[in-house]
């Protein structure tokens, strides 16, 4: 069972590329997440899915989209990267169910990007 | 809205020494709170989880952690620390969409 599975681990982009950040799980989780961890600082919600086909905005949306077309995948994109973006993106998944609330978030093992 | 503090960002603790990490919490009704810790270039792993009930619960690896209301605190602690324990430790309540809200963290070092 690989759980939450992020591509790429590292990645250098220049100022103005844009890329797309992999994030996949197999548990079937309905919950998915995106934050960004700066250091030695803790962990900013960035987007967030509850489902297919739905996301919402975190605390730090702005320079970021994410598309959620199927309960396994949550692609977070930077069109226009900037230095600010520099970061380490962690993304996570979670179930709800109607018999079944507040269940702790599984995660990934996180993307270092550099935008130089 | 749910607020988070970790006051202590570093602790040393020798190895075989007790631990107690601090977190205090914001939150008008009672929080589902949960500690995470995470190792160099690791994501965040699952020590232990509060949702009701006993307010001492046990996790993994040797740690607990006590809910405390009249002090809005859920401290985790540790009576023998071992060398693989250093590491960054998060405190999170959970939030409406089952969001975490994050603490700074603190970093744990052990020394020999």
């Amino acid at each position: 069972n690989a759980g939450v599975t992020q591509t790429p681990k590292f990645r250098i982009l220049k100022i103005g590329q844009s890329m797309t950040l992999q994030c996949t799980q197999d548990m079937n989780h309905n919950y998915m997440y995106w934050y960004r961890q700066d250091p030695g600082m803790g962990l900013k919600l960035i987007y967030y899915s509850v489902g297919a086909g739905i996301t919402d905005k975190g605390e730090v949306p702005n320079g970021y989209n994410v598309s959620r077309s199927t309960t396994e995948d949550f692609p977070l994109r930077l069109e226009l990267a900037a230095p600010s973006q520099t970061s380490v993106y962690f993304c996570a998944s979670s179930y709800l169910g109607a018999r079944v609330s507040n269940q702790p978030q599984h995660f990934g093992d996180g993307t270092r990007l550099s935008i130089l | 809205a749910q607020s988070v503090t970790q006051p202590d960002i570093h602790i040393t603790v020798s190895e075989g020494a007790s631990l107690e990490l601090r977190c205090n919490y914001s939150y008008g009704a009672t929080p589902y709170l949960f500690w995470y810790v995470q190792s160099p270039g690791q994501g965040l792993q699952l020590l232990l989880k509060y949702f009701s009930g006993d307010t001492l619960v046990q996790g993994i690896k040797g740690f607990e952690a006590e809910f405390k209301r009249s002090q809005s605190s859920f401290n985790l602690r540790k009576p023998s620390v071992h060398w693989s324990d250093a590491a960054e430790y998060f405190c999170a309540p959970i939030t409406g969409f089952q969001k975490l809200v994050f603490g700074t963290g603190t970093r744990l070092l052990v020394s020999p």
